[in-house]
């Protein structure tokens, strides 16, 4: 079965400044892969998704993410924090062999700094 | 397209009462899954519908159930309320091709 990992529970970083968000998984079929931010009392919404065709993937607000099968790591990345990136941020593999069974990782809180 | 509508967005009850939580999908998508969210637990996944059937189950206790309607609409009931229940529940609707979900905005229980 499928899983993943987010290595930081909490980042913090100063407005302006790259944001580096981590997260490994593993799959045993071709994963499709996720990044979802979620604000305060509101649901999760799509920033960029992996589904086996180009490796880095731009997603909306600035973000990227790059595909690394040797490393089985899926990190999330932007060049400049904004204060309207600070948010939860959930990375979710799906196993396109199993019945697309999602699974998220446990979340990285992103603190912006002014 | 509108998008993912949950209702009610808040509500509270007290132990021993039962809840139920109310889902529209994405018009076309025809997988509607449940999600609780609580501080402790992070997000955990409850129950998947398709096509009026549960394909997959969370690891919840019977108090926790649902059901889809033909026009894909979903519920989700629980019963016997506890203060443990207190969370965000989330359904999101599925885009078959890519399994890409869509999220509502969650409705918040609180149990007194």
């Amino acid at each position: 079965a499928q899983s993943v990992t987010q290595l930081d529970s909490h980042v913090s970083v100063s407005e302006g400044t790259p944001v580096l968000l981590r997260c490994n998984y593993s799959s045993s079929y071709s994963p499709s892969l996720f990044w979802y931010v979620q604000h305060p009392n509101k649901g999760l919404q799509l920033l960029l998704k992996y589904t086996s065709a180009a490796t880095l993937v731009k997603g909306i607000n600035g973000f990227e993410a790059e595909f690394k099968k040797s490393e089985t790591s899926f990190h999330l990345t932007k060049p400049s924090a904004h204060m309207s990136d600070a948010a939860e941020y959930f990375c979710v593999v799906s196993d396109q062999g199993n019945n697309n069974d999602m699974r998220f990782g446990a979340g990285t809180r992103l603190t912006v700094k002014p | 397209k509108a998008g993912v509508t949950q209702t009610p967005r808040y509500l509270i009850k007290t132990r021993g009462q039962q809840v139920t939580l109310s889902c529209s999908p994405i018009s076309g998508h025809r997988s509607v899954s449940w999600y609780q969210q609580t501080p402790g637990q992070g997000l955990q996944f409850l129950f998947e519908y398709f096509s009026e059937t549960q394909r997959n189950k969370g690891n919840f206790p019977g108090r926790f159930s649902g059901r889809q309607f033909s026009n894909s609409r979903s519920e989700m009931n629980v019963s016997t309320l506890e203060l443990g229940d207190s969370a965000l529940y989330l359904c999101a609707s599925t885009l078959q091709d890519t399994g890409e979900l869509f999220f509502g905005e969650g409705s918040r229980l609180t149990v007194l």
